[in-house]
């Protein structure tokens, strides 16, 4: 168990819905990322919050976005969802990367899927 | 920008047989590296770590990788594996001085036969 919590475990939705991902960090971690893993595309990188505070952005559409609320959970909205949104989202948690070992712990991720 | 190749998209290997998974990256700036693994239906855990120091590395469950620098290259290997490290194996790197987001590679799916 890392200690980075993620819900729903799975999620089923249809074309054109709005989902909301959840994820709390392990207890003393300030920064949050998201990954999707995706048969085509692989692990790839979408966003990082540090504190509250947007640090860095990958591959994410405009039709995602995410948050970190006061109290150091995240959550990552998904829009006008599309086919091939399907994937599994990871939230990862690690202490500020600036003056950390850059050590990600992940949570077992969400499955989406849309039909 | 950073990225990374993992050569073998999967590796068939008898139980006690030493495996070598292999990664390759590429970088402008100097790099950290890791190993993860994901067994299935499960998140990532971390395998082993290069921040600096000693090119040689020790993870856990008798995983070992060594940085090199000239062939830009994090290959992981294990002298004897077990049915139980079946699971795929993923090379990731992060630029120094970055926000530490991960760049992972296309993973290694390690299959153990008895």
């Amino acid at each position: 168990d890392s200690g980075v919590t993620q819900t729903p475990k799975h999620l089923i939705t249809a074309t054109g819905q709005r989902v909301t991902l959840r994820c709390s960090p392990r207890s003393g971690d300030l920064s949050v990322y998201w990954y999707q893993q995706s048969l085509d595309q692989g692990l790839q990188f979408l966003i990082q919050y540090y504190n509250g505070e947007e640090r860095a952005k990958g591959n994410i559409l405009e039709r995602f976005s995410a948050q970190q609320f006061p109290d150091l959970h995240s959550e990552l909205n998904l829009s006008s969802l599309e086919l091939g949104d399907s994937a599994l989202y990871f939230c990862a948690s690690s202490v500020d990367p600036q003056v950390g070992s850059y050590e990600q712990y992940f949570g077992p991720g969400t499955r989406l899927t849309v039909t | 920008a950073q990225s990374v190749t993992q050569l073998d998209s999967q590796v068939p290997v008898f139980e006690e047989a030493p495996v070598e998974l292999r990664c390759n990256y590429s970088s402008s700036v100097s790099v950290y590296l890791f190993w993860y693994v994901q067994y299935p239906n499960q998140g990532l855990q971390l395998l082993l770590k290069y921040l600096s120091g000693s090119t040689l590395v020790k993870g856990i469950n008798g995983f070992e990788a060594e940085f090199n620098k000239s062939q830009t290259s994090f290959h992981l290997r294990k002298p004897s594996v077990h049915i139980s490290d079946t699971a795929e194996y993923f090379c990731a790197v992060s630029g120094r001085g970055s926000q530490g987001n991960l760049i992972f590679g296309k993973g290694t799916k390690l299959s153990v036969k008895p």
